[in-house]
């Protein structure tokens, strides 16, 4: 069945520093992809998302790229804050409206001053 | 106003008690759905309802049982609770269109211990 890959986590930065968190996923035909954002104590908020090859999401300074070839939907930041510090989630959806989302296990980010 | 809204926020209760959480949205969404987030913030899909009609239902115990009295509003009941339901559960909704597929608006979440 269709799955999400993320990097584990905690993941603890500097402010200013660079932000990766890779994403691999699988799946049958041509997926949406995303990525949400989860802050302490509270729910999950989409961040970005791509829905077709080569397409970049971006938001908030937070860029990724739906690559079909590596099956990667890789998250960049070239700034981070302390406030975005939080957990990150990877996912995709089918194309049809019936179609559930799937969860990558989440990456925890820490960014320290 | 909160789009996403559920209650309550926390809930402590015994093993073996029933219990039950709401969710309600303003955003006039055709779809809402139950997660189960667990302790390493796994988060797995429980029920999804379409203007009622249930459309999925994960493997999840039948003591779980969801009920949505219209389009606005998604309920989760549960029996007989065990140690292993403690976790935190959200409620989310999306439009029902092929343009926002997987764009999901999510509650605060409601966190139940299960003593």
């Amino acid at each position: 069945g269709d799955s999400v890959t993320q990097m584990e986590g905690p993941v603890t930065l500097s402010e200013e520093a660079f932000l990766t968190i890779n994403c691999t996923y699988t799946a049958t035909g041509y997926p949406s992809l995303f990525w949400y954002v989860q802050y302490p104590g509270e729910g999950l908020q989409l961040l970005l998302k791509a829905t077709k090859a080569d397409d970049k999401g971006s938001n908030k300074g937070f860029e990724a790229t739906y690559r079909k070839e590596t099956t990667s939907f890789h998250l960049e930041k070239g700034s981070v804050q302390v406030s975005d510090s939080a957990v990150y989630f990877c996912a995709l959806s089918g194309v049809a409206s019936y179609d559930k989302v799937i969860f990558g296990p989440g990456t925890s980010l820490s960014v320290i001053p | 106003d909160t789009a996403v809204s559920q209650t309550p926020k926390y809930l402590v209760t015994q093993m073996g008690n029933d219990k039950s959480i709401k969710c309600e949205q303003n955003l006039g969404h055709d779809t809402m759905y139950w997660y189960k987030q667990d302790s390493k913030k796994f988060l797995k899909i429980m029920f999804s309802y379409n203007n009622k009609e249930l459309i999925i239902n994960e493997t999840v115990p039948n003591r779980f049982s969801p009920k949505s009295p219209d389009k606005a509003h998604l309920n989760l009941h549960i029996n007989s609770l065990e140690l292993g339901d403690s976790a935190v559960y959200f409620c989310a909704s999306s439009p029902w269109d092929t343009m926002n597929t997987g764009e999901l608006f999510f509650g605060e979440g409601s966190r139940l211990t299960v003593l």
